[in-house]
């Protein structure tokens, strides 16, 4: 157990649909990143938080968007989803914004879109 | 654009057999270098942060050399064992506006059989 928790596990939507991942870092960690694993793809960058401002954008959708709150943990908002966003989301934490530091990885969600 | 290559893409091996597997990322910018096991139905976990030249780290039965002049790491498994299969990722950290983020390869594959 990583310590860092997301909600839900899975998400059953249809297209069009907005929906909100939920994560909650490790205790003690500022940062926040959420990444997207999509079918064939690799763990893919989508975007970073650090004490509750944007740090680092990735690959990340304009339909998408994400927030961090003064509690540190952090919501991604996804929007008029298509099916090509079935994928699952993860999202992790670290200490500090930069430096060689592990990421600690929250179980997931697998979003689905029919 | 920052490509991370891993191969193979998948292994099989017998229990007891030693195995390694590579990745190969950019030798410009470079920042850190990390490794993950990823098992089913789990969240990726870090088994090592490498930053600098010449590295080797060591975690039981598992190491990984790092050569950041040429841009590859290796990583070993000696005397592979079942519950060592899983997918092991590298992703490489840049310096620069990105830092921080990792840029993930497609990982390898193992799979141990009794």
């Amino acid at each position: 157990d990583s310590g860092v928790t997301q909600t839900p596990k899975h998400l059953i939507t249809a297209t069009g649909q907005r929906v909100t991942l939920r994560c909650s870092p490790r205790s003690g960690d500022l940062s926040v990143y959420w990444y997207q694993q999509s079918l064939d793809q690799g763990l893919q960058f989508l975007i970073q938080y650090y004490n509750g401002e944007e740090r680092a954008k990735g690959n990340i959708l304009e339909r998408f968007s994400a927030q961090q709150f003064p509690d540190l943990h952090s919501e991604l908002n996804l929007s008029s989803l298509e099916l090509g966003d079935s994928a699952l989301y993860f999202c992790a934490s670290s200490v500090l914004a930069g430096g060689p530091l592990e990421q600690f990885f929250g179980p997931g969600t697998r979003l689905t879109v029919l | 654009i920052l490509n991370v290559e891993q191969s193979p893409q998948s292994l099989h091996v017998q229990e007891g057999d030693s195995t390694n597997f590579t990745c190969s990322f950019p030798s410009s910018n470079f920042y850190a270098l990390h490794w993950y096991r990823w098992e089913t139905a789990k969240s990726p976990e870090a088994l090592f942060v490498m930053t600098l030249n010449g590295d080797e780290k060591k975690k039981g039965r598992i190491s990984a050399t790092l050569n950041t002049k040429e841009g590859y790491s290796y990583l070993y498994i000696k005397g592979s064992q079942p519950e060592d299969s899983a997918t092991y990722l590298c992703a490489f950290m840049s310096y620069g506006g990105s830092q921080g983020n990792l840029i993930f390869g497609k990982g390898t594959k193992l799979s141990v059989k009794p």
